[in-house]
């Protein structure tokens, strides 16, 4: 088993939709959370970063932390052709070599 | 939030030579960076961290005699490929963090065509 599964998709979903992505885990010391955005052939982008349980919102994106269940989710409101991309989660422990460990990714496409 | 800087952005070179690569941390010191290697549709795979001022740990199955870091300074590490192969082009890119509790910050990336 993985320590991080994310499902690969892909998500297609119309413009305006709200997206629901996830991610579950196994390792309860993960205590770092982020959602990085990565389109074709470029570096992953920081969308949002947690490190409580709890929502996180900022513009359209909502990062949600369960700890209890070991899961995580980024929501994106009002989904634009321009959010297509890969996502991926990404967690990581307090101690040690701040080493991140990534799901899969998934990846989504917007329709107009 | 933070810069990190990849340098070059794509390099097409002969099989044999060597390539190095440059990560900059732009606006903040990183004693730590970490190199990732992506293939089509997959998720990153960490190759090393990279420590400033010791060597480089490598992830199991990473050749350490093929891909030489070095962490010379607080805001610059270099991965070089040596000897590329076909084998070895792929999508490198780094990351650093600030500090120990925040985020990580990429770079952009760097697409290696060994031909």
């Amino acid at each position: 088993q993985k320590e991080v599964e994310q499902d690969p998709g892909p998500l297609s979903v119309p413009e305006g939709a709200i997206v629901s992505l996830n991610c579950t885990y196994s390792n309860s010391a993960f205590q770092y959370f982020m959602w990085y955005r990565q389109y074709s052939r470029k570096g992953p982008e920081l969308l949002m970063y947690t490190y409580s349980s709890g929502n996180k919102e900022d513009g359209r994106f909502t990062a949600q932390v369960d700890k209890s269940s070991k899961y995580i989710s980024l929501f994106i409101r009002d989904s634009q052709p321009s959010d297509s991309a890969t996502y991926l989660c990404a967690m990581r422990t307090f101690q040690g070599a701040q080493k991140l460990v990534f799901g899969q990714g998934t990846r989504l496409t917007i329709n107009p | 939030g933070a810069v990190v800087s990849q340098h070059p952005s794509r390099v097409i070179c002969k099989s044999g030579t060597s390539v190095k690569i440059e990560c900059r941390s732009l606006d903040f010191q990183a004693t730590t960076m970490f190199w990732y290697r992506q293939f089509p549709k997959q998720s990153l795979m960490l190759m090393a961290t990279s420590n400033e001022g010791s060597k480089a740990t490598y992830e199991q199955g990473v050749e350490k005699d093929k891909f030489l870091i070095n962490h010379a300074s607080l805001t610059l590490s270099t991965l070089t490929v040596t000897s590329a192969h076909p084998e070895d082009s792929s999508f490198y890119i780094c990351s650093a963090n600030r500090d120990q509790r925040t985020e990580a910050f990429f770079g952009q990336g760097t697409r290696l065509t060994v031909v």
